[in-house]
């Protein structure tokens, strides 16, 4: 199994402006996890999933973020509109029951 | 919330050294896991811990659950400089929150050849 593929690794973006971040977890898994990472605060649990429908979405920071898991290969974390604190990279993970998280490669958003 | 205490945030050591490191909580884990993170990569799971005061070893890596299920150690003995990275412990919570790793604010390794 290639692991989870996040994409893109990278997004640079303005103020304001429409993030959309994708994550194809590993098959067979069937819980989902969105992190973010920080210097400031580390790894932080936005959002989990278990078999496509949310769970706990306790850590979403505000209404600007929303998460979705239309099917069991696919999630997206959408942040509009971004904000320059919004700079952080971003992790996927996923397991299956009882198992270890295993996370994707992030990506890198810097909001300008 | 459920918060873990990692300790040294960060070390510099000579190739060839020991390095200690761990976490303590004031909450119980079920489950202690060491990860490792190299610049620009997600976190890697080196070690996995299920029992209390369980001891194992993964190569030159050693990791123990404390007998409270409050704290746990890695050692990693004899330091080449592919140790560089992150360390982070992580718990898995109990009942309800048996989904939710909770993770530590990492040491950073510096191994010096």
């Amino acid at each position: 199994d290639a692991g989870v593929i996040q994409s893109p690794r990278h997004e640079v973006t303005e103020m304001g402006q429409e993030v959309t971040l994708r994550c194809k977890p590993i098959s067979g898994h069937n819980s989902l996890f969105w992190y973010r990472q920080t210097m400031m605060r580390g790894l932080e649990l936005l959002i989990y999933f278990n078999n496509n429908v949310p769970i706990d979405d306790s850590g979403m920071p505000e209404d600007r973020f929303s998460a979705k898991m239309p099917n069991a290969s696919f999630s997206t974390l959408k942040i509009q509109p971004s904000e320059p604190r919004d700079s952080a990279v971003y992790f996927c993970a996923s397991r299956w029951q009882g198992s270890e998280a295993f996370f994707g490669q992030g990506t890198r958003l810097t909001v300008v | 919330g459920q918060q873990l205490n990692q300790s040294p945030q960060s070390m510099f050591i000579q190739e060839g050294e020991d390095v200690s490191m761990n976490c303590t909580s004031s909450s119980i884990f079920n489950t202690w896991l060491w990860y490792k993170q190299d610049p620009g990569e997600g976190p890697v799971l080196l070690i996995a811990l299920y029992k209390a005061g369980e001891l194992t070893s993964n190569g030159r890596l050693t990791a123990q659950f404390g007998i409270t299920r409050k704290d746990s150690f890695l050692n990693i003995s004899a330091s080449i400089p592919s140790d560089v990275g992150i360390y982070f412990c992580a718990g898995l919570g109990s009942g309800g929150s048996n989904y939710k790793l909770t993770f530590g604010k990492g040491t950073l390794l510096t191994v010096n050849p």
